[in-house]
């Protein structure tokens, strides 16, 4: 079955780099775009951006400048990392996987970060 | 940016009653309108995408509409496990954007 797992650090200090690990099974990267969204108390959901079936990428522009997504196909997995953490970052960051133009279908249980000092 | 506005922020509902949420868009996002029902502690789940495309396993009590650039979701029949928050994101254009949910409490 599809199965979406993050894995990344609880605690990053400010102006450090979040780097985060989704994992999936049960179906394959080349096929699927792959998403990334978080949950932060100030701004509620928000998408961060994709990596599309064929490797290229899309950034909200709102973290484009430090973000990055990438992904290796022969592990299943897909990175988000993004540098010069503010404690506004603070939240829940989630992989999906897009399984309808764009709405997602599957997410992982999502990831924790605390940005503080 | 395009902007979703969410209504009501919260309601309270009795079992076996119908509700309904409502997202109003800033612009036009061509029915590309998606529903998520999030329970506390856990990930979004997809319940409709395309205003009206029910998600495969997702009961038959949810459905959603569309009038201009008003999207609506409806739930019938109250169940005790329709106790969560619900959002709606248009899945249009960049950024996607996301509303900033409704809070469905049972009485």
């Amino acid at each position: 079955q599809v199965q979406l797992k993050e894995t990344g650090p609880g605690l990053v200090q400010p102006t450090q780099t979040l780097s985060i690990t989704c994992t999936v099974s049960g179906f394959s990267l080349t096929s699927y775009y792959m998403q990334w969204v978080r949950q932060t108390p100030g701004k509620g959901l928000e998408w961060m951006g994709f990596i599309r079936s064929g490797g290229s990428t899309e950034y909200n522009s709102e973290f484009k400048s430090r973000l990055s997504i990438s992904r290796d196909t022969s592990k299943n997995q897909v990175f988000l990392k993004m540098n010069s953490l503010i404690t506004e970052d603070t939240g829940v960051y989630y992989c999906a996987r897009d399984g309808h133009n764009n709405a997602f279908d599957y997410w992982g249980q999502g990831v924790m970060v605390t940005v503080s000092s | 940016d395009i902007q979703m506005t969410q209504s009501p922020a919260s309601l309270s509902a009795s079992l076996g009653e119908t509700v309904t949420i409502e997202c109003l868009a800033s612009e036009d996002v061509s029915s590309n309108l998606a529903w998520y029902q999030q329970k506390p502690g856990k990930s979004p789940q997809l319940l409709i995408y395309d205003a009206s495309s029910l998600q495969d396993g997702v009961p038959s009590r949810f459905s959603g509409s569309e009038s201009g650039t008003q999207y609506s979701l409806e739930i019938n029949s109250l169940q005790s496990e329709d106790a969560a928050t619900y959002f709606c994101q248009q899945h249009h254009d960049y950024p996607y954007t996301f509303g900033a949910g409704t809070k469905l409490e049972l009485k």
